[in-house]
């Protein structure tokens, strides 16, 4: 059972653009998501994250939002660059007991073109 | 700014043969971790290290075993590699394992194929 979706395995913008990346959980108690950014041949990067107890999180070009009711969080990257064009990973955590686990999307290909 | 280091980057086995994937991190961190990456998939946790001196299964740890040699360093052993072992492994750490707001580092992997 996928706990953490990322329905869309590709996404291509033009620069300048605005880049959505779309994630969708279906655990309840997860109470922290991330974002991570990889590049070919390289380990993923952390990118962004945010806390249940926000909406919104911003960090220069990227923004996650959360809609908890939905289960939903996206990545909105702006202005796209090439520079993006990387797998983006959604994951997702519940803080509470003792696993800690850390739970994977299958990752977004963005594809930026000049 | 090395960060985290794994080593070899590439290897090819032969179904049965074993190996160990090394990894060594100098951020001073308590946790670590390895992972596999598998075409269409997310990462997926073998076993992780919550601090020096212990180690725990992940999600997919059968046919794995680990050691944590010290503060450092984290191994990953494959006693009788199998093709379903093919796969991009990746180690990773953190300062503090369950901490709300932990954020993993991970090294560059490493490309195993089992033959």
């Amino acid at each position: 059972d996928q706990q953490v979706k990322q329905n869309s395995p590709s996404l291509s913008v033009q620069e300048g653009r605005i880049s959505i990346l779309n994630c969708d959980y279906t655990n309840s108690m997860f109470d922290y998501f991330l974002w991570y950014k990889k590049y070919p041949a390289e380990g993923p990067t952390f990118l962004i994250s945010i806390s249940s107890i926000k909406d919104k999180n911003e960090d220069g070009r990227f923004t996650v939002f959360l809609n908890k009711s939905a289960k939903h969080l996206s990545l909105h990257i702006v202005p796209s660059q090439p520079g993006d064009s990387a797998v983006y990973f959604c994951a997702a955590k519940w803080s509470g007991g003792s696993n800690y686990k850390l739970t994977f999307g299958k990752g977004t290909l963005l594809t930026v073109n000049p | 700014n090395a960060g985290v280091t794994q080593t070899p980057k590439f290897q090819v086995l032969k179904t049965g043969q074993s190996m160990t994937l090394q990894c060594a991190q100098d951020m001073n961190h308590n946790s670590m971790y390895w992972y596999r990456q598998d075409p269409g998939m997310g990462l997926r946790l073998i076993y992780y290290s919550a601090s020096e001196g212990t180690t725990d299964k992940g999600e997919v740890p059968n046919g794995y075993n680990v050691s944590r040699l010290n503060k450092r360093e984290f191994s990953l052993r494959l006693e009788s590699a199998a093709p379903s072992q093919t796969s991009v492994y990746f180690c990773a750490s953190s300062e503090l394992r369950g901490a709300t707001n932990e954020k993993l580092f991970f090294g560059s992997g490493t490309q195993l194929s089992v033959l």
